[in-house]
């Protein structure tokens, strides 16, 4: 299985400043066909996840523009540009490239 | 508007087998390259991904693959999950989503496994 390893485990943030929340796989997340198959998702508190970024750099419909997502292989970077108090929550990377599907043990975004 | 929603038993004694169904609407199962999943997530935990169902093709976590059947009722709009031998450790809140990148997500429905 590919283990996607998350740091921080938590992260506490002043609005209005950034926030990068990192990623890595196990494994090459780069498909043959160009596309690597890393996912972001933000779990707020009682919530169920919603899809942030998909295909490692793509923003989702309706999500800011505050949000952008890099990387290379196996080493992938969340940024939030200009915290707002209604980004805490639980972010979580993902791989979609082999089965079974596995995800990171989630890195908590806190407000001071 | 994709809306997903997840039902089910709730709760559930040791060896039982649990049915979960996703009823969903503004889309459907004959689209092209339409998928649905079913992922879950203990309390307090992470994300585990169970089983999807593309066209006519399953997938399943192989961990869990003995345990878990999926199907489709594609007239009702509706995904449907069989997970046999229910044991206190699937104690958890099953999701489904649809998409290929999980887009769109039911709110989940919580099942405890308990004698």
């Amino acid at each position: 299985d590919i283990v996607m390893t998350q740091a921080p485990l938590s992260v506490s943030v002043t609005p209005g400043e950034s926030a990068s929340i990192s990623c890595r796989s196990s494994k090459s997340l780069l498909h043959s066909n160009g596309i690597t198959y890393v996912y972001w998702y933000l779990q707020k508190p009682g919530k169920s996840p919603q899809l942030l970024i998909y295909r490692m750099s793509n923003l989702a419909s309706g999500v800011p523009d505050r949000f952008s997502g890099s990387g290379s292989e196996t080493d992938f970077t969340l940024k939030i540009s200009r915290v707002e108090a209604e980004d805490v929550g639980i972010y979580y990377c993902g791989q979609l490239l082999e089965n079974p599907l596995t995800f990171g043990s989630g890195t908590k975004l806190e407000i001071k | 508007q994709v809306t997903l929603k997840e039902s089910g038993p709730g709760m559930l004694q040791p060896s039982q087998t649990l049915s979960l169904t996703c009823t969903f609407s503004g889309t459907s199962l004959s689209t092209s390259n339409m998928g649905l999943s079913w992922l879950r997530q203990p309390s307090g935990k992470g994300l585990e991904w169970l089983a999807s169902i593309w066209n006519n093709d399953n997938y399943y976590n192989p961990s869990l693959r003995s345990r878990l059947t999926i199907s489709k009722e594609t007239s009702k709009n509706q995904v449907l999950l069989k997970f046999t031998s229910m044991e206190p450790a699937d104690t958890a809140t099953y999701y489904c989503a649809t998409g290929s990148y999980f887009d769109y997500w039911g709110q989940g429905v919580m099942v405890t496994v308990s004698s």
